[in-house]
């Protein structure tokens, strides 16, 4: 059975600190991973992932892939009161098919 | 360019009462998907449409039919509601190009079922 997995379920920050989330799947004819990020309504694209050892950045965040061990982290550094939210990571297949985790929920405190 | 649209944006239910909930897409993209997303569980994956024509069932499909009237619209319908069914649902739309695999979301439709 297809899945992803995400830990953990839910963080709690100071802001100004720095998190990692993590990202693990089994998914047959893997194609692509990706890191959506949502707030209250629908999910906004962060990244998209699909080679081994490559880091994608964009200001404080940034992610990379491992396909042997079959895990993604997503990282943010300094943390501000507006990365609240859930992030959200997903598979794709050749099959164009997405399969979701179940999000981890971070509050960054003031 | 409006993306990826739904409506209705919100809906109350009584059991047993059907409804169709409508989603289209002006980017020209060839697969559409309907979501269910609630508490603790993620997006969960109800039928998928791989390109116009086509639909498959996901994760989630029973209570559930879908129509891929065209390439742009792809409805989602709840022949009798059942409460289990309350949740909020997002269309989502992708192409598969060479530099860019994502999916697009609409805002979101909160069911609920009374």
């Amino acid at each position: 059975e297809d899945k992803v997995v995400q830990s953990p379920l839910s963080l709690v920050v100071h802001e100004g600190d720095t998190v990692t989330l993590n990202c693990s799947y089994e998914v047959t004819n893997f194609r692509s991973l990706l890191w959506y990020k949502q707030e209250k309504k629908a999910p906004t694209f962060l990244f998209m992932l699909t080679s081994s050892g490559i880091e994608k950045k964009s200001g404080r965040l940034s992610s990379i892939l491992d396909k042997k061990e079959l895990f993604s982290i997503l990282n943010i550094t300094a943390t501000q009161t507006g990365d609240s939210a859930i992030y959200l990571c997903a598979v794709k297949n050749t099959g164009n098919q997405f399969y979701f985790g179940t999000g981890t929920s971070l509050t960054v405190i003031p | 360019n409006a993306g990826v649209t739904q409506t209705p944006k919100f809906q109350v239910l009584k059991t047993g009462q059907s409804m169709t909930l409508q989603c289209a897409q002006d980017m020209n993209h060839n697969s559409m998907y309907w979501y269910r997303q609630d508490p603790g569980m993620g997006l969960r994956l109800i039928y998928y449409s791989a390109s116009e024509g086509t639909t498959d069932k996901g994760e989630v499909p029973n209570g559930y039919n879908v129509s891929r009237l065209n390439k742009r619209e792809f409805s989602l319908r709840l022949e009798s509601a059942a409460p289990s069914q309350t949740s909020v649902y997002f269309c989502a739309s992708s192409e598969r190009l060479q530099l860019t695999d994502t999916q697009y979301f609409g805002p979101g439709t909160r069911l609920t079922v009374l």
